[in-house]
């Protein structure tokens, strides 16, 4: 079992519609990142977070910490908001932390005008 | 812009070879990261350093390495090159190695073995 699971793999949309894209995980982490790639390949970090809620634009990410889940919402979606959304967690590691993300394998959107 | 710049964008090589990618981190930056995107594996992460000293590995093969200079940019060194290792990779930075640090991500170098 992966360690970061997310869902659903696959998503098509019409433009305007909410989109909600999930993330659970099975470790003890310090911290979850929302990353965004797009078919180009260049990846585009969205928000960090380690408890709470943060909103940027149209864009909101939810994380429970007890629950280890987290969540990101695409308000009013719009076709450039297609591409591949993963989300990654830093574990708690031995090193104090000093080790790299642990990725899911990423959500794939597709906004239709 | 990341402000992370990665060098070559693309390489293309044969089975057998030896290539050199390169990373300059943000401005301020003295934590580095190397990532490795295939197609089947996903990313991965390779190796942090910080401050020119390795500071944690990940699933990073044998015959890769990797340095962080006093200007702190850094290199991922690929040997004896398979098949396999065509992929993209990406180089991170983040301002100190904590875990509580967002990263900035390069546009990636895309290796293909021929």
């Amino acid at each position: 079992k992966n360690e970061v699971e997310q869902s659903p793999q696959n998503l098509t949309a019409q433009e305007g519609e909410f989109i909600t894209i999930n993330c659970s995980y099975s470790v003890g982490i310090s911290a979850l990142h929302w990353l965004q790639q797009h078919p180009g390949g260049g990846i585009v970090s969205l928000f960090m977070l380690s408890s709470g809620k943060k909103k940027h634009g149209r864009l909101i990410a939810t994380i429970n910490i007890q629950e280890k889940h987290s969540s990101l919402h695409i308000t009013a979606s719009h076709p450039r908001d297609s591409a591949v959304y993963i989300c990654a967690v830093r574990s708690i590691g031995s090193g104090g932390g000093a080790d790299g993300l642990t990725f899911g394998k990423g959500t794939h959107l597709i906004i239709q005008p | 812009d990341s402000g992370v710049t990665q060098t070559p964008k693309h390489l293309i090589t044969a089975t057998g070879q030896r290539v050199t990618l390169r990373c300059s981190p943000r401005s301020g930056d003295l934590s580095v990261y190397w990532y490795q995107q295939s197609l089947d594996q996903g990313l991965q992460f390779l190796i942090q350093y910080y401050n020119g000293e390795e500071r944690a590995k990940g699933n990073i093969l044998e015959r890769f390495s990797a340095q962080q200079f006093p200007d702190l940019h850094s290199e991922l060194n690929l040997s004896s090159l398979e098949l396999g290792d065509s992929a993209l990779y990406f180089c991170a930075s983040s301002v100190g190695q904590g875990p509580v640090q967002p990263q900035h991500f390069g546009d990636g170098t895309r290796l293909s073995i021929l």
